[in-house]
């Protein structure tokens, strides 16, 4: 089974509307980081957000904000006021159990959604 | 600038020989990475390094060889048992701790025919 679900291959949006991307993930582990991360055509992967397990908050950062739903297992990532150079591939990523020591930095990668922002 | 570099960003090779990918980063990261991209697919781990002189097996492995012998650099090999090498190629680099972000280099992409 998939551990990350992208289920939007691509998404449309207007200019200065708000978008929200779609991201499922499936772990037994009670510990968990989730990360969202934009690769413009360029190919360079840009980090925009991360969310822990044990959050209490939504993580935000600037026009970013994660919608974390911890019991449908969902991170769905919104982003504000879209802009035209917020057109780019966007892929959810998941890493699992806690940092001790001999820990694991893998990171588990969705398929990606393809998001462009029409003027 | 503190950055992750990669080079080439464009590679060709003829199948059957080995290539070595650079990966340097001056981020001062202890961890480093090596990830896979095929079209329309998300990334695959290929190996990943915590600190100078060891490094772990990610999901695909085989056909890939890496060394860190030295904090700032990373490089990976593509031997002529990978069978399918032609894709997109990205390092990353993180702090060592659970919630630290991977920063990414540019990439190099790889064309073997």
């Amino acid at each position: 089974a998939q551990k990350i679900t992208q289920t939007q291959p691509g998404m449309f949006v207007q200019e200065k509307e708000a978008v929200t991307l779609d991201c499922t993930y499936d772990t037994s582990d009670p510990s968990y980081g989730l990360f969202w991360y934009k690769q413009p055509s360029s190919g360079e992967m840009i980090f925009l957000i991360y969310q822990g397990s044990y959050d209490q908050q939504n993580a935000t950062e600037g026009r970013y904000s994660l919608n974390f739903q911890k019991a449908r297992k969902s991170a769905n990532l919104v982003i504000s006021a879209s802009q035209l150079g917020d057109s780019a591939m966007y892929f959810c990523a998941m890493r699992e159990g806690e940092d001790s020591g001999g820990s694991n930095y893998k990171l588990t990668f969705g398929k990606g959604t393809l998001l462009t922002v029409n003027p | 600038d503190g950055g992750i570099t990669q080079s080439p960003k464009y590679l060709f090779r003829k199948e059957g020989q080995n290539v070595t990918l650079s990966c340097e980063q001056n981020l001062n990261h202890d961890a480093m990475y090596w990830y896979r991209q095929d079209p329309g697919q998300g990334l695959r781990l290929i190996y990943y390094s915590q600190i100078v002189n060891d490094f772990q097996k990610g999901d695909i492995a085989e056909g890939y060889s890496v060394s860190r012998e030295k904090k700032e650099s990373f490089p990976l090999t593509v031997t002529s048992a990978q069978k399918n090498p032609t894709a997109f190629y990205l390092c990353a680099s993180s702090l060592r701790g659970f919630a630290y972000e991977q920063y990414f280099g540019p990439g190099t992409r790889l064309t073997v025919t």
